[in-house]
């Protein structure tokens, strides 16, 4: 049979939409949320993060909102470009833990066409 | 070095042999995480150096994982006597020091297939 781990959530958009990815975190002690980007054959890279204290952050072309009420993050990226398409992880800290041990979510795979 | 590094890219080995990943983390970047990604799923933390000194290593999967680093540079990942579910990237990140572990640099990881 097949592995429920292959079906990444997956999310196409036309180059120049806006992209909405979605992400629900466990802990409700979580303080500290980082998005990242993971393009094919690459390590992650940072994208943007938002501590707890605040519900909104934006950074150039992207923008992260944090739900505490509902432990819901999601990150906009505005004017989706061919270069976006990537697995887009979100990943969490929860406060008093270890600092360095995030929590990661699955990942959600975006694809732009051109 | 301008990033991190990792070797092999690549690594195909049979069941129940030995096999050593290395890491080695931007210049002068202090702390040095290792983590492993099974196929479609999301980062799962291992194990973390300051320095050459690893204070938990709770996030190991089993005693066949093991990992040292030496001279506050470069990082090995041992896993003995491979099995199958040990097939994944494993992966290898750096910060200047352990307090600014937000700013992770990831290398672009081992991928690891034991038959």
């Amino acid at each position: 049979g097949e592995s429920v781990g292959l079906h990444l959530p997956t999310l196409s958009v036309q180059e120049g939409d806006n992209s909405i990815i979605n992400c629900a975190y466990s802990n409700s002690a979580s303080d500290y949320f980082i998005w990242y980007k993971q393009e094919s054959g690459k390590g992650p890279q940072f994208i943007i993060d938002i501590r707890s204290n605040m519900d909104k952050r934006q950074g150039q072309r992207v923008t992260v909102l944090l739900n505490k009420t509902v432990k819901h993050l999601s990150l906009q990226i505005a004017a989706t470009q061919p270069g976006d398409s990537a697995v887009y992880f979100c990943a969490e800290n929860p406060r008093g833990g270890s600092n360095y041990k995030l929590t990661f979510g699955k990942g959600t795979l975006l694809t732009v066409n051109p | 070095g301008a990033g991190v590094s990792q070797s092999p890219s690549n690594k195909v080995t049979e069941k129940g042999k030995d096999v050593e990943l290395r890491c080695d983390p931007i210049s002068g970047h202090t702390a040095l995480y290792w983590y492993r990604q099974s196929l479609g799923q999301g980062l799962e933390f291992l194990i973390y150096f300051q320095g050459n000194s690893a204070p938990d290593k709770s996030g190991l999967p089993s005693d066949r994982f093991s990992a040292e680093r030496t001279g506050g540079s470069v990082s090995t990942l041992t896993i003995q006597r491979t099995q199958q579910e040990d097939s994944a990237v494993y992966l290898c990140a750096s910060s200047l020091e352990v307090s600014r572990w937000e700013t992770q640099y990831f290398g672009p990881g081992t991928r690891l297939l034991v038959l």
